[in-house]
């Protein structure tokens, strides 16, 4: 059974930094790219980063761009998103979600972790 | 940058009644990379249909999605109770701004 785990959520100060993860189990992660996918509370989904399976490509949303970094680790099956500089916009449930034929398609979708950015 | 415009953001209806979401892109785009999601509230969001009218694994078939170019739909057919949630669609790394179908 596929399952996608997020962790590291919490309340940070603006201008403070957040290192989110992500466990993948049930499938061969080193094959799949991934996604970082966002919702502000009440909001719709926003596409926030990818990275290809072997971490060859990454890409960020303009919003986040120099500020958040997407990786991987394929022997320990995670995905991480470092998120620097953060600001109160920035504030949503923060899921990861598996590529599907890669298209920022997501297949699976982990339960969510949730991120507050507030003084 | 692609911009894609679900109507209509609110859709009132009763159990067993036909539902029609539309999803319309401000370019031309590949119908490939065209997908729906449904979300329900507190969960994640779940794939229903991927290059635009294929169903993802486990998807009921009264879920079908239809369309090319600039415009596409998501039907259902008929409407279960569970059904009621906000649907999306996404083109690549664009959503659309979400269709709530309500209980009338």
């Amino acid at each position: 059974e596929v399952q996608l785990v997020e962790s590291g959520g919490g309340l940070v100060k603006p201008g403070g930094s957040l290192r989110l993860s992500c466990a993948a189990s049930g499938f061969t992660f080193s094959s799949y790219s991934m996604n970082w996918v966002r919702q502000a509370p009440g909001k719709g989904l926003e596409w926030v980063s990818s990275i290809s399976s072997s971490s060859s490509y990454i890409y960020y949303a303009d919003s986040v761009k120099g500020r958040f970094t997407i990786s991987r680790d394929n022997a320990k099956n995670s995905l991480y998103l470092q998120m620097n500089s953060l600001r109160a916009e920035d504030t949503a449930v923060y899921y990861c979600a598996r590529d599907f034929g890669g298209a920022a398609i997501g297949d699976y979708w982990g339960q969510g972790t949730l991120v507050t950015v507030s003084s | 940058e692609i911009v894609l415009t679900q109507s209509p953001g609110t859709l009132s209806l009763s159990p067993g009644e036909r539902a029609t979401l539309s999803c319309r892109a401000s370019q031309s785009v590949s119908s490939s990379y065209l997908a729906w999601y449904q979300q329900k509230p507190g969960q994640a969001p779940r794939l229903l249909i991927y290059g635009a009218s294929s169903r993802a694994t486990g998807i009921p078939d009264r879920f079908s999605g239809s369309g090319s170019g600039t415009d596409f739909t998501l039907t259902i057919s008929r409407l279960e109770p569970e059904d009621f949630a906000v649907y999306y669609c996404q083109q690549g790394r664009t959503f659309g701004q979400g269709t709530k179908v309500e209980i009338k």
